[in-house]
């Protein structure tokens, strides 16, 4: 599977917007992007994904640049609870969806 | 709470034991995985399986096996485990082995070799 690049950390104030990079150069034309997020002591948590057009869902948008060489997470308006690791993932059919390190994200009251 | 249950949350076990961890999945979901996860760092894939056929082993040893048996069950048996084993192992479902279809994970079982 084509690797991802993430920051190791970010931080945010809470209610602010936060927009979470991601690239992937390697990207194949058939792999989707999925986000993940894992809260401490819990199992991972689909975000959203996306192929080539942006998409939105009621926990966060996913901007997928033209290239689709890189893309952005958005959490509209950060709260405590975002607080967490959050995985960007290139998936391919009938292969392994494997993490990379994520990025830790610190929501600051 | 999620919709992917694993038992038990905890296990200690000693190195000549056999258990077995269980996952269960009533999502109408085809694909299972088991995931292994060290403190502070990223989940990594054990065994895929797709339609109860095994798919992918990640070159796992031995004394891990497992086992499908029916479309909502995963299950993973333990024996003769090390020390280094102790980690979090976590369960994933998807409605299928496809790239649009994302990973719903349970909460884990964490694992104490003794």
């Amino acid at each position: 599977d084509a690797k991802t690049t993430q920051p190791n950390s970010m931080e945010s104030n809470e209610e602010e917007p936060v927009h979470l990079p991601c690239n992937h150069s390697t990207i194949s034309g058939t792999d989707y992007i999925h986000w993940y997020r894992q809260l401490p002591s819990q199992g991972p948590e689909y975000v959203i994904h996306g192929l080539t057009s942006n998409v939105n869902n009621r926990m966060a948008s996913l901007a997928i640049a033209e290239d689709r060489k890189s893309s952005t997470l958005i959490l509209h308006r950060a709260t405590l609870r975002d607080a967490a690791v959050y995985y960007c993932i290139l998936r391919t059919s009938y292969g392994k969806l494997t993490f990379g390190q994520g990025t830790i994200l610190t929501v600051h009251p | 709470d999620t919709e992917v249950t694993q038992t038990p949350k905890h296990l200690v076990m000693g190195m000549t034991n056999k258990k077995s961890l269980k996952c269960e999945q009533h999502m109408g979901h085809r694909a299972m995985y088991w995931y292994k996860q060290k403190a502070k760092k990223p989940p990594e894939l054990m065994f895929v399986y797709s339609y109860e056929k095994l798919s992918i082993n990640e070159s796992v040893p031995s004394r891990f096996s497992p086992e499908c048996p029916n479309s909502s069950l995963l299950n993973l048996h333990l024996h003769a485990l090390q020390p280094e084993d102790s980690a979090l192992y976590l369960c994933a479902s998807s409605l299928l082995w496809a790239a649009k279809s994302p990973l719903h994970f349970g909460n884990g079982t964490r694992l104490t070799v003794t």
